[in-house]
């Protein structure tokens, strides 16, 4: 039982590139996150899926998409990468789906460390 | 909307000594609260969580909070700290009733533990 996991585990992209990063969770979870951390600022939401299908724009969803793939994966992309996206991207996942999300517990991946030159 | 003061960016602490770590929320309604923590190089785990209930919480680890709503507080305690405690902690919040599926986190505050 692997949990959430993240690929890559870092990443170093020219401006202007693009990506996309991997999640994936092997709990059954209905809800899926994606996250950026960056020092000082905690961490800030990206975008949510609440069920398989649905997507929603979280905190700071600008130079980003997602696709849920289907149940277990959530992938992030960026298509056109800038030095600002430079941070740590965490995905997360709980068992909740929509009305139940507010006291669930996340189980976050170990996170994928990007650079934008 | 929420959000949530973790007032000190960074506490060293003698291996032995007791901790406690601050967090304040602005919130109206009652909020649901977390603590969560950072081993280096690692994701998040979360260390407990409040929403009704019993004010005291206790967590993994050997952690506490306490929620004070008069004092908008959600304060995490240890009475003793261990070497392998030095991580970061992060206080977080969600919305109570109003269909929000955002966990606002604090800044988080960064411990040292000194032998």
């Amino acid at each position: 039982n692997a949990g959430v996991t993240q690929t890559p585990k870092f990443q170093v992209l020219k401006t202007g590139q693009s990506m996309t990063l991997q999640c994936a969770q092997d709990m059954n979870h209905n809800s899926m996150y994606w996250y950026r951390q960056d020092p000082g600022m905690g961490l800030r939401l990206i975008y949510y899926s609440a069920s398989e299908g649905t997507t929603d724009k979280g905190e700071v969803p600008n130079g980003y998409n997602v696709s849920r793939l289907n149940k277990r994966e959530f992938s992030l992309r960026l298509e056109s990468a800038a030095p600002s996206q430079t941070s740590v991207y965490f995905c997360a996942s709980s068992a909740g789906t929509s009305g139940a999300l507010s006291t669930d517990t996340q189980y976050f991946g170990p996170g994928t460390r990007l650079t934008v030159l | 909307a929420q959000s949530v003061t973790q007032p000190d960016i960074h506490i060293t602490v003698s291996e032995g000594a007791s901790l406690e770590l601050r967090c304040n929320y602005s919130y109206g309604a009652t909020p649901y609260l977390f603590w969560y923590v950072q081993s280096p190089g690692q994701g998040l785990q979360l260390l407990l969580k409040y929403f009704s209930g019993d004010t005291l919480v206790q967590g993994i680890k050997g952690f506490e909070a306490e929620f004070k709503r008069s004092q908008s507080s959600f304060n995490l305690r240890k009475p003793s700290v261990h070497w392998s405690d030095a991580a970061e902690y992060f206080c977080a919040v969600v919305e109570s009733g109003a269909g929000s599926y955002q966990l606002t986190f604090g800044k988080g505050t960064k411990l040292s533990v000194i032998p």
